[in-house]
């Protein structure tokens, strides 16, 4: 089956680490990507990790994998009121003959407190 | 300028009627989506395109129809036949002959029911 789960809130104070979760399903998901979305725009792609990774660190960003749960973390380092907003896991799914959809998550808006 | 293109921004419509919202890529993909978003509900499938003139049902493509005459363009009608239309619409493109497909998204259109 296909469903992405991640937690709808995250509460942060400035300069803190955020730690955002997500479930996945599908195992033969090859690739997983994290998304960020500001208000009233579109999703901006902030970084993905290969299937057979465990971890991928991308400057304040540190992405963990755990394949055999089926779990994917995102993890923002000394985290900025810049860092509001909502951000989507995705899992990318293969069609045979060539092609792939992205099943999102529901979304974690994140809140920066001063 | 490369990118994608949504038109308009924000769209709004009498219940009843019929609308299409516009979606314009010179990225040179092959593959398009649309995505509706609810809040909590994250991005959901609408349709989608692996290459020209042709297109397959995403999850809720009821009382949402497409068409894809050209590479470039995938515009999405809202039929009167969708009954909660109100939501905001992303359009995605992305490209089919890569194992790593991340998808590239517009700015979105958010559309009203009055």
């Amino acid at each position: 089956g296909e469903d992405v789960e991640q937690s709808l809130f995250l509460s942060v104070r400035e300069g803190d680490s955020s730690v955002i979760n997500c479930t996945y399903t599908d195992s033969s998901s090859t690739y997983l990507y994290w998304y960020k979305q500001e208000p009233g725009a579109g999703l901006q792609l902030l970084t993905y990790i290969f299937s057979n990774m465990d971890m991928k660190q991308d400057q304040r960003l540190t992405v963990l994998l755990n394949k055999k749960d089926k779990h994917l973390s995102l993890r923002i380092a000394d985290t900025q009121t810049g860092d509001s907003a909502i951000y989507f896991c995705a899992e990318s799914i293969r069609f045979t003959g060539g092609g792939n959809k992205l099943t999102f998550g529901t979304g974690t808006q994140l809140k920066v407190e001063l | 300028d490369g990118g994608i293109t949504q038109s308009p921004k924000y769209l709004f419509r009498k219940e009843g009627q019929n609308v299409t919202l516009s979606c314009e890529q010179n990225l040179n993909h092959d593959a398009m989506y649309w995505y509706r978003q609810d809040p909590g509900q994250g991005l959901r499938l609408i349709y989608y395109s692996q290459i020209v003139n042709d297109f397959q049902k995403g999850d809720i493509a009821e009382g949402y129809s497409v068409s894809r005459e050209k590479k470039e363009s995938f515009p999405l009608t809202v039929t009167s036949a969708q009954k909660n239309p109100t939501a905001f619409y992303l359009c995605a493109t992305g490209r089919r002959d890569r194992e790593n497909t991340e998808a590239f998204f517009g700015q979105g259109t958010r559309l009203t029911v009055v």
